[in-house]
């Protein structure tokens, strides 16, 4: 199986950081990725898919990159409602794999 | 509007078996995968596998072969997907979600199903 490694675990932020988290896959996964946000006691959201799509509605601040096994999700100008644990997750072969999420706590 | 209904929590006994469902409304439901996914309480996301109303195909990961056991009922529109040989580390929310392939996310989720194993 793919091991998607996250990281960090975790970061404590202010609003208005820019904040950069990464996933590396074990080994090449293309531009197969996804990246989903999950606040409390909520389902997944989609972010971003195939490493740099946002999907619809989602704001520009979140921004996607990277290909083959390293990725990275950025969001410039952190908002308050942007607190939540982000997933990165490879849909490039089976099984899909998910990292370890990475948890955006306020400083 | 895109909407996946999920079955109520679940309360089981060790040994036993659930079924959880999964309501699909909104679109064609036989042109998109049924992907289900694992969360225990406070811990990451987890793939099970999918089906694939379309034909009936299915894919589980090693992990859950045996556990795990994926229908889909295209008259109603309704995925479901039994757990059997029920423990404590089956306690967990279950999420579905609508998968497409090629890259694309899962761009819509049901709200998660609770089950609790406990005797």
């Amino acid at each position: 199986d793919i091991v998607m490694t996250q990281s960090p675990t975790s970061m404590s932020i202010s609003v208005g950081d820019r904040v950069t988290m990464n996933c590396k896959a074990s080994q090449n996964v293309g531009s197969n990725v996804d990246w989903y946000q999950q606040k409390t006691g909520q389902s997944p959201k989609l972010l971003i898919d195939k490493a740099s799509n946002r999907y619809t509605g989602v704001p520009d601040r979140f921004t996607g990159s990277g290909s083959g096994t390293d990725f990275t999700l950025t969001i410039s100008n952190m908002q308050a409602e942007d607190l939540a644990v982000y997933y990165c997750m490879q849909s490039n072969s089976y099984p899909f794999t998910f990292g370890s999420g990475t948890k955006l706590e306020i400083k | 509007q895109v909407q996946l209904q999920q079955s109520g929590a679940e309360l089981a006994k060790p040994g036993t078996s659930v079924k959880l469902s999964c309501k699909a409304s909104g679109y064609t439901f036989t042109s998109f995968y049924i992907d289900w996914v694992k969360q225990r309480p406070g811990q990451g996301l987890e793939w099970i596998g999918y089906i694939y109303p379309g034909n009936g195909g299915s894919y589980y990961s090693e992990k859950f072969k045996g556990k795990a056991a994926f229908t889909a009922d295209t008259s109603s529109s309704t995925a479901y997907m039994l757990l059997g040989s029920l423990t404590p580390e089956d306690s967990a929310y279950y999420f579905c979600a609508r998968g497409e392939r090629g890259g694309r996310g899962f761009a819509y989720w049901g709200q998660g199903t609770l089950v609790t194993v406990s005797s």
